[in-house]
């Protein structure tokens, strides 16, 4: 089965700072990789999505940009953070049939 | 624009109540997943319905399927203190679940 890891698990930013979120996944190869922020707890807003090495579709115009080194690895990041960046970070893998979420990176601008 | 309606979008009971929670949309799905999220952590799938007036149930909990697949519902039975946390519906469409469309989540709290 798979598993998402993500890191940090939390993380305060000036604004104005770089951002870079790790997401790597275990138990399966070539999947589809999703980004998603979630605001006070509520519904996830989609971000980017990959279906493979380089290729990433970015679902809404924003601060952040995303990457896919390696078939397992996909990286969330910003030049320069805003303070409307702050929110929950959610990575998720298509595991077939559904998606599987990792646990979450709150990042906190300030 | 908000495809996936949930409701009620917050929901407070007693232990050993019964409850009903909403995802309603004018779109039609392939597939409706519900996912429970517990504050701070990731969501976690709870179940998957594919097929139009589908009914699946998971000990207290049962997930009906609109039979034109554009609605859900999850009926929880006899509510516990461990139900409480986030509900959210995601619809797939043309037949891939690669892009999942999320309701806000209702958030429900059981009490003791």
């Amino acid at each position: 089965s798979q598993t998402i890891h993500q890191w940090p698990a939390t993380l305060v930013q000036p604004v104005g700072s770089p951002l870079s979120l790790e997401c790597t996944v275990e138990g399966t190869s070539n999947p589809n990789l999703y980004w998603y922020r979630q605001a006070a707890g509520r519904g996830l807003q989609l971000l980017f999505y990959s279906v493979g090495i380089g290729q990433i579709s970015s679902e809404v115009p924003q601060n952040l940009s995303a990457s896919r080194p390696q078939d397992r690895q996909f990286i969330l990041s910003s030049k320069k953070l805003l303070l409307s960046d702050s929110g929950f970070y959610l990575c998720a893998c298509f595991g077939g049939q559904w998606q599987f979420f990792g646990p979450g990176t709150r990042l906190t601008v300030l | 624009t908000q495809l996936l309606e949930q409701s009620p979008q917050f929901l407070s009971i007693q232990e050993g109540e019964n409850l009903t929670v909403y995802c309603n949309s004018s779109s039609v799905f392939s597939s409706l997943q519900w996912y429970r999220q517990e504050p701070g952590e990731g969501p976690v799938l709870l179940v998957t319905v594919v097929t139009g007036g589908e009914v699946k149930k998971l000990k207290r909990l049962t997930f009906q399927f609109g039979d034109a697949r554009k609605d859900s519902s999850l009926h929880i039975t006899a509510a516990q203190p461990g139900d409480t946390g986030l509900y959210l519906c995601a619809g797939a469409r043309g037949g891939s679940n690669y892009k999942l469309t999320f309701g806000k989540g209702t958030l429900l709290t059981v009490n003791p």
